[in-house]
């Protein structure tokens, strides 16, 4: 079946640091979003992606979508305590919203 | 305007025992989701209504899982008799239109469900 792999599962980072998270798809997507979820919360839209090759960038965070539309990628620059959470990725493909496993960001003590 | 709301929060009961929750989206919002989360997994769906009529159900248990979407507005998702692996977050869902492509979706604060 379609499935949208997201790596890595977990990712530690002093605070300060940049973090990054990927998504690859098996089909061509007709979009992509990208969900935010604070632990104990639920997710929480940040963007969707729609045009092949598109950036988009909110403050430190920055969104690729693929030349292909097939990936995407979330990269935040500078992380802060309030960037703690994990990070969804969920593809638009067949009339199907397919959501990655996310990434869990960390910041070490 | 007042986000989807949920309830229980939390609800604990033990196995074979049967369960309900309740889902109220946002006002004037057509489509509504039923997602179940296992600790650690993304977003699973198991039921997308476009106002009372049922668009994907393909994933969910219908030996066990029931849901309803009434007049098109609230929602309930039923489990009888319910199972250990049922231990989840059960997320309700809304978008604005038909649910396609470029809808963003709303969601609640999610049931917690925890079967002993």
């Amino acid at each position: 079946g379609q499935q949208v792999m997201q790596i890595p599962q977990y990712q530690h980072v002093q605070e300060g640091e940049d973090f990054t998270t990927y998504c690859n798809s098996s089909t061509t997507l007709s979009n992509i979003q990208w969900y935010k979820q604070r632990p104990g919360g639920h997710p929480v839209f940040l963007i969707q992606l729609v045009k092949s090759g598109e950036v988009k960038k909110q403050k430190r965070l920055t969104f690729q979508f693929g030349e292909a539309k097939k990936n995407s990628s979330l990269h935040i620059t500078a992380t802060q305590t309030t960037d703690v959470g994990t990070y969804f990725c969920a593809g638009y493909s067949n009339y199907q919203l397919i959501w990655g496993a996310g990434t869990k960001l960390i910041i070490k003590p | 305007e007042a986000g989807v709301a949920q309830s229980p929060r939390y609800k604990i009961i033990e196995k074979r025992q049967s369960v309900a929750f309740w889902c109220n989206p946002i006002s004037g919002h057509a489509t509504l989701y039923w997602y179940q989360q296992i600790l650690g997994q993304g977003p699973k769906l198991l039921i997308q209504f476009q106002n009372n009529g049922v668009v994907d159900d393909s994933q969910l248990p219908k030996d066990r899982f029931s849901a309803e979407r009434l007049k098109g507005v609230d929602s309930t998702l039923k489990i009888q008799p319910a199972k250990l692996e049922d231990s989840a977050v059960y997320l309700c869902a809304s978008s604005r239109r038909g649910g396609g492509a470029n809808e963003k979706l709303f969601f609640g604060s999610g049931t917690q469900l925890s079967v002993l």
